[in-house]
């Protein structure tokens, strides 16, 4: 099956400054991976997806890229702001219908 | 448009009891996906179900767990006989058709087994 993980585990960043996570993936017939982030005691929310026939998103201040034949791909955040921290999680499609995740990456913006 | 719901949020359960956790998919959505998260995991694929049917049931335990999305009502996941182990975040998740696509994820329900 499809395994995915994610660098690094923890990332502090001053507020403003850009943060990169990434993931790797193994499976090459995966081709949809969204990114999601979940606040305490939440449920995850979906912030930006990108399909293997795309290099790179963007939305606002989020932005993913994918590297098909390394199989990775990673979300930038620019910008960042204290309402930025939280934990992040990425997955990959695995068959039809499952999502594989990563274990997240807890973010932390200091103001 | 409400999103996903899910109830309860918390549940505890002594060993041996059942647990039922109840999921609302989003308005328009008959596509429904049951996760589990353990503490400082990500979230681990059970079951995925359409309205009245199974499709994917590779993730979830043979044993103890079930789960069903009628023609009417919630999708409902069942765990017979809890014990300790089960005790995580159960979250589903929802989407408006089939193939890799957005899910959309409810709040998710905490079950604690004592």
């Amino acid at each position: 099956g499809e395994n995915v993980e994610q660098h690094p585990s923890t990332l502090s960043v001053q507020e403003g400054d850009s943060a990169v996570i990434k993931c790797t993936y193994s499976d090459s017939a995966s081709n949809y991976f969204p990114w999601y982030k979940q606040e305490l005691g939440k449920g995850p929310q979906l912030i930006i997806d990108i399909r293997s026939n795309v290099g790179e998103k963007k939305d606002q201040r989020i932005a993913v890229t994918l590297n098909k034949t390394a199989k990775h791909f990673s979300l930038h955040i620019t910008e960042t702001q204290p309402e930025d921290s939280a934990v992040y999680f990425c997955a990959a499609s695995e068959g039809n219908n499952r999502l594989a995740f990563g274990k997240g990456n807890q973010v932390v913006v200091i103001p | 448009n409400a999103g996903v719901m899910q109830n309860p949020r918390h549940l505890v359960r002594r060993r041996g009891q059942e647990a039922r956790l109840r999921c609302s998919p989003m308005k328009g959505h008959s596509h429904v996906y049951w996760y589990r998260q353990l503490p400082e995991e990500g979230l681990k694929f059970m079951v995925y179900l359409q309205k009245e049917n199974i499709i994917d049931e590779s993730g979830m335990p043979k044993e103890r767990f079930s789960a069903e999305f009628p023609k009417e009502g919630p999708s409902i996941l069942r765990i017979q006989q809890v014990v300790r182990g089960d005790s995580a975040a159960y979250f589903c998740a929802s989407s408006p058709g089939q193939g890799p696509i957005e899910q959309y994820f409810g709040p998710g329900t905490r079950l604690t087994v004592t």
